[in-house]
């Protein structure tokens, strides 16, 4: 059971949009920089957005982070069959001391 | 070009113990915190331990708390984890990646190793 709550799977069709939810707690994502990855099968992680909202150098602007209280948000825009893959999010736990992630929610473009 | 390279992983008992290196290349290795993940089969991300660019400040997952050390030796741009008493669900890919150096967060890591994988054999 991750302390992140994720739903396990989205799906839409090429060209549409789709959101990934990232639900937590005020001792994770409320009060923390939420981060959003994404994982192609058989491949490592790969940072989509930091700090809640910021796309690292070449990350296309069709990936989106927002926050609201203690949920964030993934937004993916003209999808592709290239974006197919497990997306995480993530972020510090002050509780526990300790970084947390999402269970993943493996995206399908239909 | 960044390389963040793992090694040391392969079949142990449990009970036994493992060593994990992750060379770096680069980048300024001490100017960086780090981190591991976990990945065990078929199933998600799982933060590991992360250490500070000095070494000094540490922290870890509660399922490996007293079992596994996290260490570095900026002079060898080497990164490694000491695994001790190691269990069934320790089975995983193990991911080292370098804290992005533009964020505010301890979360959020940039560049990723290929991962290595360690099986423990009940």
């Amino acid at each position: 059971q991750s302390v992140l709550t994720q739903p396990p799977s989205v799906s839409a069709a090429p060209g549409q949009k789709v959101t990934i939810s990232c639900s937590g707690s005020s001792s994770n994502t409320e009060n923390n920089y939420v981060s959003w990855y994404q994982q192609l099968p058989g491949t490592a992680p790969k940072l989509l957005i930091y700090d809640n909202n910021k796309r690292p150098s070449g990350i296309p602007d069709r990936f989106s982070g927002s926050k609201s209280g203690t949920s964030a948000t993934l937004g993916i825009t003209g999808l592709q069959t290239g974006d197919e893959a497990d997306y995480y999010c993530g972020t510090w736990d002050s509780s526990l001391s300790a970084g947390v992630f999402g269970g993943g929610t493996k995206l399908t473009v239909l | 070009e960044v390389q963040l390279l793992e090694s040391g992983g392969g079949l142990v008992q449990a009970g036994g113990s493992l060593r994990l290196s992750c060379a770096v290349s680069g980048f300024t290795f001490s100017n960086y915190a780090m981190t591991w993940v976990r990945q065990a089969p078929g199933r998600g991300l799982e933060w590991v331990s992360f250490i500070s660019g000095s070494g000094d400040n540490t922290y870890y997952a509660d399922s490996v708390k007293g079992r596994f050390t996290i260490s570095r030796d900026n002079s060898k741009n080497t990164l490694y984890l000491q695994m001790n008493s190691l269990r069934a669900e320790d089975t995983a890919v193990y991911y080292c990646a370098n804290r992005f150096q533009y964020s505010s967060s301890w979360t959020s890591f940039d560049h990723w190793g290929q991962g290595t994988l360690v099986t423990v054999s009940s």
